[in-house]
């Protein structure tokens, strides 16, 4: 089983800040990797796929890097309505799917 | 527009059963593959099955292999979900989820439902 480890857990920041998250795999999974947005009692949101790729409707201030084992979301000026969790997912292997464990994007 | 809507949780006693479904609309339901996928609460996002476009293959968490079977009813646009000898550690909002891109099983999720949630409890 692919592991991916998301880091920092929690993310303080303010409105306009620069957040920059982290997401970890246990083995290459290429640049199948997506990232999701999940706000309290909601379904998680696509937000990037294939690493670096935005989904249909994502605003430009979230942008996806990395390849291989390292990945990185940046959300370029935080709006209120950035504040949630994040999780990224590994698409990479044939038999599974994982999550990493998420990082919550918190109003400093 | 697309639409998974789930139902079949509720509160269920330890080594019983449950069935969930997920009613698919807006898509051509048998060309894309369907996962299962669960969250604790407060905890973060647990992949659990799933089933190809049409039925054949069908993959598993480690958690839950030999107690939970999916299955889908492609006449019927329909995600099954059967969870047996349930346990607490099961207790979870159960989400359904569509693939991105036909006759793809592993990929990301375009669309999600709202989710049913499963107690397990005594």
């Amino acid at each position: 089983e692919i592991v991916l480890t998301q880091s920092p857990g929690t993310l303080s920041l303010s409105p306009g800040e620069r957040a920059t998250l982290s997401c970890r795999a246990s083995q290459s999974v290429s640049s199948s990797l997506a990232w999701y947005q999940q706000k309290p009692g909601q379904a998680p949101r696509l937000l990037i796929y294939g690493a670096s790729s935005r989904a249909t409707g994502i605003p430009d201030r979230f942008s996806g890097s990395g390849s291989g084992t390292d990945f990185t979301l940046t959300i370029s000026r935080l709006e209120p309505e950035d504040f949630a969790v994040y999780y990224c997912q590994q698409y990479g292997s044939s038999r599974a799917l994982t999550f990493g464990g998420g990082t919550k994007v918190e109003i400093k | 527009q697309v639409q998974l809507v789930e139902s079949g949780g509720g509160v269920v006693q330890p080594g019983r059963s449950l069935r969930l479904s997920c009613a698919a609309s807006g898509f051509t339901f048998n060309s894309y593959g369907m996962h299962w996928v669960r969250q604790a609460p407060g905890k973060g996002l647990d992949w659990v099955a799933v089933i190809s476009y049409d039925g054949s293959n069908k993959y598993y968490a480690d958690s839950v292999k030999g107690r939970f079977t999916i299955s889908r009813d492609n006449s019927k646009n329909t995600l099954y979900l059967q969870m047996n000898s349930l346990r607490a550690e099961d207790t979870a909002v159960y989400y359904c989820a569509k693939v991105h891109g036909d006759y793809v099983t592993f990929r990301y999720f375009d669309y999600w439902g709202q989710g049913t949630l499963v107690t397990v409890s005594s």
